[in-house]
């Protein structure tokens, strides 16, 4: 069974641009998950998508955001990129919500 | 507030010693936990997890830890170590109320191997 797949896996963007980042769960997980892994602060979470609907947020800003389709897949977007956003976005799927994660390889931003 | 404590930073150890990698929490209820490894350039994988039952749970690659409800711990463990091994662990916990998903992660520990 394939694993969680995201793309791009490298980015480069100027301040005040938007990014889309995406993300394809395993088959049949439905709950995909967020996060930011930065040096400074670590692993922190976004949000958290299940059945299309998002159920948790972390404590981001405004300008990150999310989506989940009807497949499970799911978008996160950047709007008005800063300095400070340049970091491995995760995601990670579970067949459920509360159940185990499994995380794809990461996108890797850098804002310049 | 809820936090996950890895008190080790950087560990390293000689290829076939054994390894022991800390892990606190700090919750309201006993959640569920999580190990998981990450090697440069790479996402995380999954070594092990606790819902409930036996405290001592096995994991991925000879990896195993013991949940100490009274210590709030969960520490990995590995009898002996392969360079392979060396890698980033972080050590996870998630609430036991499955509608809160979200994983909170310790900061990490680095463990180098020496041949």
């Amino acid at each position: 069974k394939a694993g969680v797949t995201q793309t791009p896996r490298y980015l480069i963007k100027t301040r005040g641009q938007q990014v889309t980042l995406s993300c394809s769960p395993i088959s049949g997980h439905r709950s995909v998950s967020w996060y930011q892994q930065t040096p400074g602060q670590g692993l922190q979470f976004l949000f958290e998508y299940f059945s299309e609907t998002q159920r948790n947020k972390g404590n981001f800003p405004g300008r990150f955001s999310g989506r989940q389709f009807s497949n499970s897949r799911s978008e996160m977007n950047v709007s008005t990129l800063e300095l400070g956003d340049s970091a491995l976005y995760l995601c990670a799927s579970s067949q459920r919500q509360g159940y185990e994660q499994y995380f794809g390889p990461g996108t890797r931003l850098t804002v310049t | 507030a809820q936090s996950v404590t890895q008190p080790d930073i950087h560990i390293t150890v000689s290829e076939g010693a054994s390894l022991e990698l800390r892990c606190n929490y700090s919750y309201g209820a006993t959640p569920y936990l999580f190990w998981y490894v990450q090697s440069p350039g790479q996402g995380l994988q999954l070594l092990l997890k606790y819902f409930s039952g036996d405290t001592l749970v096995q994991g991925i690659k000879g990896f195993e830890a013991e949940f100490k409800r009274s210590q709030s711990s969960f520490n990995l463990r590995k009898p002996s170590v392969h360079w392979s091994d060396a890698a980033e662990y972080f050590c996870a916990v998630a609430h036991p109320d499955r509608s809160q998903g979200n994983l909170i992660f310790g900061k990490g520990t680095k463990l180098s191997v020496k041949p």
